[in-house]
């Protein structure tokens, strides 16, 4: 059982290139979220979805979408790349009202 | 402004003694605060919760107290062990269907042995 898997591990871009940042969860879980973790700055919600085909905006969704085209699949996209956008990721879902189970994270470093 | 806030950065305990984490918030809407746990280059893991109707709960050497009037609750590992050492987020969520949590920035515990 994988729980939450998030691709890729690690990724560099330059300033203005865009990437995908792809979560998958294999517990049929109805709830995902993405966060972004910075130095000193606990997790921050930036976007989330309570099912299939929707989303919502969460704390810090500035510069950033998201797509929930499957159920077990929540994408993270960067049209355009920022040096502010350097961070840890962190995708997560749940069921319901249980605690949310986290992938291990996406560390991106924009030049 | 931050809702949740755990204001001791880091924290030293001996193996064996207690350890105790603190986290205040502000948000009176908040009805089920969590804990979880992170160790480098993994996800946070869940620990341990409690709801707002309750003032206490225990999973084994952890306990969550929660006081409501002050806004304050705690996590107690005992006894302490060098595993123990990560950091360790509180998290807390308000009434609605989308489950939403603001997480404080985290204590670091180390526990030496």
């Amino acid at each position: 059982n994988a729980g939450v898997t998030q691709t890729p591990k690690f990724r560099v871009l330059k300033t203005g290139q865009s990437m995908t940042l792809l979560c998958a969860q294999d517990m049929n879980h109805e709830y995902m979220y993405w966060y972004r973790q910075d130095p000193g700055m606990g997790l921050r919600l930036i976007h989330y979805s309570v099912g299939e085909g929707t989303t919502a905006k969460g704390e810090v969704p500035d510069g950033y979408n998201v797509s929930r085209l499957k159920k077990q699949n929540f994408l993270l996209g960067l049209e355009s790349a920022a040096p502010s956008q350097t961070s840890v990721y962190f995708c997560a879902s749940s069921i319901g009202g249980q605690p949310q189970h986290f992938g291990d994270g996406t560390r991106l470093s924009i030049l | 402004d931050q809702q949740v806030k755990q204001n001791s950065p880091s924290l030293s305990v001996q193996e064996g003694r207690i350890s105790i984490l603190n986290c205040d918030y502000t948000n009176s809407m908040f009805d089920y605060f969590l804990w979880y746990k992170k160790y480098p280059a993994e996800g946070p893991t869940f620990l341990i919760s409690i709801s707002s109707i309750k003032d206490k709960n225990e999973d084994g050497r952890f306990t969550v107290f929660l006081n409501k009037s002050a806004k304050h609750l705690s996590l107690h590992i005992v006894p302490s062990q060098p595993g123990d050492s990560a950091v360790y987020f509180c998290a807390a969520r308000s009434g609605g269907s989308n489950y939403k949590l603001t997480f404080g920035k985290g204590t670091l515990l180390t526990v030496n042995p």
